[in-house]
């Protein structure tokens, strides 16, 4: 199987919360990240979390890690029609300067 | 701060030729990292450049190969292109050890 795995599309109504669920199988991931792409755009960085904890919030964005069960999922708040995009769930060893990143999870916002 | 650029936007080639790409790293950034993402799927290594030396490498041919320049600066090269060779092209940029930022990608065509 894919050393990250995310469900590949996600639709919700503007102003409800989107959760995006990502597995990965490395144990020795120290890095989590979550990046967004929108069309015919590069990755942006949205957040990234240490392996060491369980939770990050920054603005809508919120991030829980399950270090037990490899589970790591974004949640966005008030989902806009702007937040329609890809989202990349990537990991990395401390060892490694280089993420492994999953397919891709597809937002779609609607009114 | 410009951040990561990449040229071309695009490019379209036939199979058998070459293509050489290029990217600009972040200001203050030293390292630089090359991505093909096909299309559906998460960016997929090809190497890295540290100090004007491939530090690390992906699971790619050796048709793939790059290099980095004194300011940094970086060129990826594919010979003998084939159909499959199709994708984007993402540049990574970072400073050493640090997390990376993405340039908006070169979309290379083979037909």
């Amino acid at each position: 199987g894919e050393d990250v795995e995310q469900s590949l599309f996600l639709s919700v109504r503007e102003g409800d919360s989107s959760v995006i669920n990502c597995t990965y199988t490395d144990s020795s991931s120290t890095y989590l990240y979550w990046y967004k792409q929108e069309p015919g755009a590069g990755l942006q960085l949205l957040t990234y979390i240490f392996s060491n904890m369980d939770m990050k919030q920054d603005q809508r964005l919120t991030v829980l890690l399950n270090k037990k069960d490899k589970h790591l999922s974004l949640r966005i708040a008030d989902t806009q029609t702007g937040d329609s995009a890809i989202y990349f769930c990537a990991e990395r060893t401390g060892g490694s300067y280089i993420p492994t990143f999953g397919r891709g999870t597809s937002l779609i916002v609607h009114p | 701060d410009a951040g990561v650029t990449q040229s071309p936007t695009h490019l379209i080639k036939t199979r058998g030729q070459q293509v050489t790409l290029r990217c600009s790293p972040k200001s203050g950034h030293d390292t630089v990292s090359w991505y093909q993402q096909a299309l559906g799927q998460g960016p997929q290594f090809i190497f890295q450049y540290y100090e004007e030396e491939e530090r690390q490498r992906g699971n790619f041919p050796d048709r793939f190969s790059g290099h980095q320049f004194p300011n940094y600066s970086s060129e990826l090269n594919v010979n003998a292109l084939l159909l499959g060779d199709s994708a984007l092209y993402l540049c990574a940029s970072s400073k050493q050890g640090d997390e990376q930022f993405f340039g908006p990608g070169t979309r290379l065509t083979v037909l």
